[in-house]
């Protein structure tokens, strides 16, 4: 069966430091999102990418980046973490504009 | 700023009984419409896709759209123990073409055994 998975799961590290979190999907959906959820604020896009070398920021951009090399991958690299960064990490995919998006299990990353 | 708001609950409702969740959406060119389901510690789940006003129906569930008022619902039928959950409802703001899609903050459904 087709699906997404997020890795780590579970992640503690220090201020300043480079974190990447993965997402690797195999429903073979060229549109892929990363979304932050923390309390009182529910669901924030944080980028996306619409195919391969296609990356664009989304609501809650800064101090995050992505990469997108391949179909199935999308990456999400935080520069220099900060304790704001601390947050349940999901990654979504498509398949077309206007359709359900499929969630991974999530990535709880905790900055201290 | 396209916005998509959702009472944040708890709504408690008896074991049987009907739970009614409500979403209003602002962008009048929104054409999909997504109800999410998520238990604590776990990531959404689609439950309900509607897409035309009216009525949708799928077992216990069924998603109300209407475009006119901005506003769709979801109604669980002889709510269980189990459809305690967070229920998010989710737009893809910006008309037929975007991919991306708008979240509320969710109503935390609360099931009285």
């Amino acid at each position: 069966d087709a699906e997404i998975t997020q890795s780590p799961r579970h992640k503690i590290t220090e201020t300043g430091r480079q974190v990447t979190l993965a997402c690797h999907q195999t429903w073979n959906h060229n549109n892929m999102f990363w979304y932050r959820q923390d309390l009182g604020h529910g669901l924030r896009l944080i980028h996306y990418s619409y195919g391969v070398q296609d990356t664009n920021k989304g609501e809650v951009s800064d101090g995050y980046s992505v990469s997108r090399s391949n179909t199935e991958d999308l990456p999400l690299t935080l520069e220099s973490a900060a304790s704001s960064q601390t947050s349940v990490y999901f990654c979504a995919s498509t398949l077309k504009a206007g359709t359900e998006q499929f969630f991974g299990p999530g990535t709880r990353l905790t900055v201290l | 700023q396209k916005e998509v708001e959702q009472n944040s609950g708890p709504l408690s409702v008896p074991e049987g009984a009907i739970a009614s969740l409500n979403c209003t959406y602002s962008d009048r060119v929104s054409q999909s419409f997504f109800w999410y389901r998520q238990y604590s510690g776990k990531s959404p789940e689609l439950i309900m896709s509607i897409y035309s006003n009216g009525d949708k129906e799928d077992g216990r569930f069924t998603a109300q759209l209407n475009k006119a008022s901005q506003y769709v619902s979801l109604l669980i039928r002889d709510s269980q123990p189990s459809d305690s959950a967070t229920y998010l409802c989710a737009v893809n703001a910006g008309g037929a073409g975007s991919y991306q899609l708008t979240f509320g903050k969710g109503t935390k459904l609360s099931v009285i055994p």
